[in-house]
């Protein structure tokens, strides 16, 4: 199984500073194709996960331009170019390259200072 | 809207079985994979389980093989997980999420609201 972590375990943020999470993998998650398989999601206080970025960098319909991802192989970032007080939650990366067998990050909980 | 509706969720005792549902409305269910991805109180997340249009593929994590099963009814727009010899370790909310899939990949672009199930004596 292809085992994911992420650093940091959590992240007090400033409002209108930037934040990152960085995300790895056991294994290169750079598919034949070109494609990194790892997406993005967030869990919001209350809420279901929902996608934020998909295929490594490519964000979801209706996610801000705040938000970008990057990496390939095995090592993943997720940027929040200036943190707002909505961005609050838990941010977890996952694999979608082993099929079956999908496997989501710890987690990294994003929280106003 | 794509809207997906967890329902079946509750109290059981360990050994006992539950049936999950999710219903589906604003898209054709019947062109998506869907899934199931649960999470334990206080934990993160664990995918569970995938079924295929046309229930051409299915999959399940190793935590739950043989116990679970998935299944799909197009007629009716809706996703099942039959849980059978439960365990405390299943105790978690469960959310069905729609598979969009977009180079190959799966990604999990819609989710219900989720529904709890406890496993307890």
């Amino acid at each position: 199984d292809i085992v994911m972590t992420q650093s940091p375990p959590s992240l007090p943020v400033t409002p209108g500073e930037p934040a990152s999470i960085s995300c790895r993998s056991s294994q290169s998650l750079l598919h034949s194709n070109g494609y990194n398989y790892l997406d993005w999601y967030v869990q919001k206080p209350g809420q279901s996960p929902q996608l934020l970025i998909y295929l490594g960098s490519n964000r979801a319909s209706g996610v801000p331009d705040r938000f970008s991802g990057s990496g390939s192989g095995t090592d993943f970032t997720l940027k929040i170019s200036r943190v707002e007080a909505e961005d609050v939650g838990v941010y977890y990366c996952m694999q979608v390259l082993d099929t079956p067998g999908f496997t989501f990050g710890p987690g990294t909980k994003v929280d106003i200072k | 809207e794509v809207q997906l509706v967890e329902s079946g969720g509750g109290l059981v005792k360990p050994g006992g079985s539950l049936r999950l549902s999710c219903a589906a409305s604003g898209f054709t269910f019947n062109s998506f994979a869907m899934n199931w991805v649960r999470q334990a109180p206080g934990k993160g997340l664990e995918w569970v389980s995938s079924i295929g249009t046309g229930s051409s593929f299915i999959y399940y994590a190793d935590s739950v093989r043989g116990r679970f099963t998935i299944s799909r009814d197009d007629a009716k727009n809706s996703l099942y997980l039959q849980m059978n010899s439960l365990r405390a370790e299943d105790t978690a909310v469960y959310y069905c999420a729609r598979d969009r899939a977009v180079a190959g990949a799966n990604h999990f672009d819609y989710w219900g609201q989720g529904t709890l199930v406890t496993v307890s004596s």
